[in-house]
């Protein structure tokens, strides 16, 4: 089974910075590997597929790089609205998806 | 426009079978490349893919979860049904089910979900 190690397991930063999620991979994921944002109460949302492509009305601000097993969602200028829970998911394995196992954003 | 919708029962004896169903919209199990999922979610904890049908009747479960998990699919109710056996405390949870699309960039992720059914297993 693939494990999907995410970093930090909470990021604190204040509205306006920059944040810097890390996902990595016990092996490699080729660039089979998506971003999703949850906030309570709710379905995780697809932000970012295939490591570096923004799902349909994801704003500019989200991106994604790397490739292999080192993976990196980048937010810039934080908004209000994007404090929440950031999980990565491969599908490399395919069917036997694994999920990282979360990175909590939060409001310095 | 793709809509799911998870239904069963919100508390569940330790021990007992839970049977949950997912009801769907906006497309049909019977064609090639549709494939469905089930993806749980304890408590303030991560999210943990379960099992997969695709159109063709295939079925894939988690390693860890293979022995009680069943899978099936009513393609004429357009329904797909899990079922988990010996239930436990630690498999309180919400339950979620999402479509797959296989052949397709983004829908070979997790693109649509259902909002999610809370199991509690708890005496």
């Amino acid at each position: 089974e693939i494990v999907l190690t995410q970093s930090p397991a909470t990021l604190s930063l204040s509205p306006g910075e920059r944040a810097t999620l890390s996902c990595r991979a016990s092996q490699s994921v080729s660039n089979y590997l998506a971003w999703y944002q949850q906030k309570p109460g709710q379905p995780p949302r697809l932000l970012i597929y295939d490591a570096s492509n923004r799902a349909s009305g994801i704003p500019a601000r989200f991106s994604g790089s790397g490739s292999g097993t080192d993976f990196t969602l980048t937010i810039n200028s934080l908004d209000p609205e994007d404090f929440a829970i950031y999980y990565c998911l491969q599908r490399s394995d395919w069917p036997r998806y694994t999920f990282g196992q979360g990175t909590k954003l939060e409001i310095k | 426009q793709v809509t799911l919708r998870e239904s069963g029962p919100a508390l569940v004896k330790p021990t007992h079978t839970l049977t949950l169903t997912c009801t769907f919209s906006g497309f049909s199990l019977s064609t090639g490349g549709v494939c469905m999922t089930w993806i749980r979610q304890p408590p303030g904890k991560a999210l943990e893919w379960l099992a997969l049908i695709d159109w063709d009747d295939d079925k894939y479960y988690s390693t860890s979860l293979k022995t009680r998990l069943t899978i099936s699919k009513d393609t004429s109710k357009s329904q797909v049904v899990l079922t988990m056996t010996s239930m436990d405390p630690v498999d309180t949870a919400t339950y979620y089910c999402a479509r797959i699309l296989r052949d397709d960039s983004i829908d070979n992720y997790f693109n649509y979900w259902g909002q999610g059914t809370l199991v509690t297993v708890s005496s």
